[in-house]
């Protein structure tokens, strides 16, 4: 079946830039999503149809995908954007259906 | 203001059932496809499973771990949505959310609104 494999955590200085990965045999064919998700909080959407933007999300966030890897970029890193982040795709109309990365903690040094 | 509430957790013991409520305003309910996801205790988060609109049919997809033990319904006339489990396992543990799942111009399918979870402990 389908696997996200994403790095268990990245460190970033307030500032500079984080680069959160999702790899995927061939994910560049399929559209990624992002949550972000803070802690004993709901996940929230940040990035869909790999690059974007639901209303509200801060222009600091992007999205790319292409070949075996997609990444989510936070600009300007801040103090608030320590979370969680996942990945997420739609696999089609047969099982496993949803495939979600196992998510990355973003923490802000 | 889209709303979800998730209600109907607790604790049960293995072997039992539990069925969890998720209310939905602030949005046309009846149109929408709507997902369950679950994140174990420190773990990450997983697709448990969905039900389409009426519209689309109705149908119902469920994840792997599930089939067979959980079930998903809808009551458009109450914009609610329902998750019966059956047979828990200690493995079910988790909080579990409701979310809209929502189709993208890429044609593939995100989740735009999530509720704020309800804790499902199963221990005996």
């Amino acid at each position: 079946s389908y696997v996200l494999t994403q790095p268990p955590s990245v460190s970033v200085a307030p500032g500079q830039t984080a680069r959160i990965t999702c790899g995927g045999n061939n994910i560049g064919s399929k559209a990624v999503h992002w949550y972000q998700q803070m802690p004993g909080q709901a996940p929230v959407l940040v990035i869909y149809d790999d690059s974007d933007r639901p209303s509200g999300i801060p222009e600091r966030f992007s999205g790319s995908n292409s070949r075996d890897t997609a990444t989510l970029t936070v600009s300007r890193v801040e103090a608030g954007d320590e979370a969680d982040y996942y990945c997420q795709v739609w696999v089609g109309t047969n099982d496993p259906f949803v495939v979600i990365g196992g998510g990355t903690k973003l923490t802000v040094l | 203001e889209v709303q979800l509430v998730e209600s109907g957790g607790g604790l049960v013991k293995p072997g039992g059932s539990l069925r969890l409520s998720c209310a939905a305003s602030g949005f046309t309910f009846s149109n929408v496809w709507m997902t369950w996801v679950r994140q174990a205790p420190g773990k990450g988060l997983e697709w448990v499973g969905r039900i389409k609109s009426k519209a689309d049919g109705g149908t119902t997809d469920d994840a792997t771990p599930v089939k067979g033990r959980f079930s998903i319904s809808r009551d458009d006339s109450r914009n609610m949505l329902y998750l019966q489990m059956n047979s828990l396992k200690i493995e079910d543990t988790a909080v579990y959310f409701c979310a809209t799942d929502r189709r993208s111009a890429m044609f593939s399918r995100y989740f735009e609104y999530w509720g704020q979870g309800s804790l499902v402990t199963v221990s005996s």
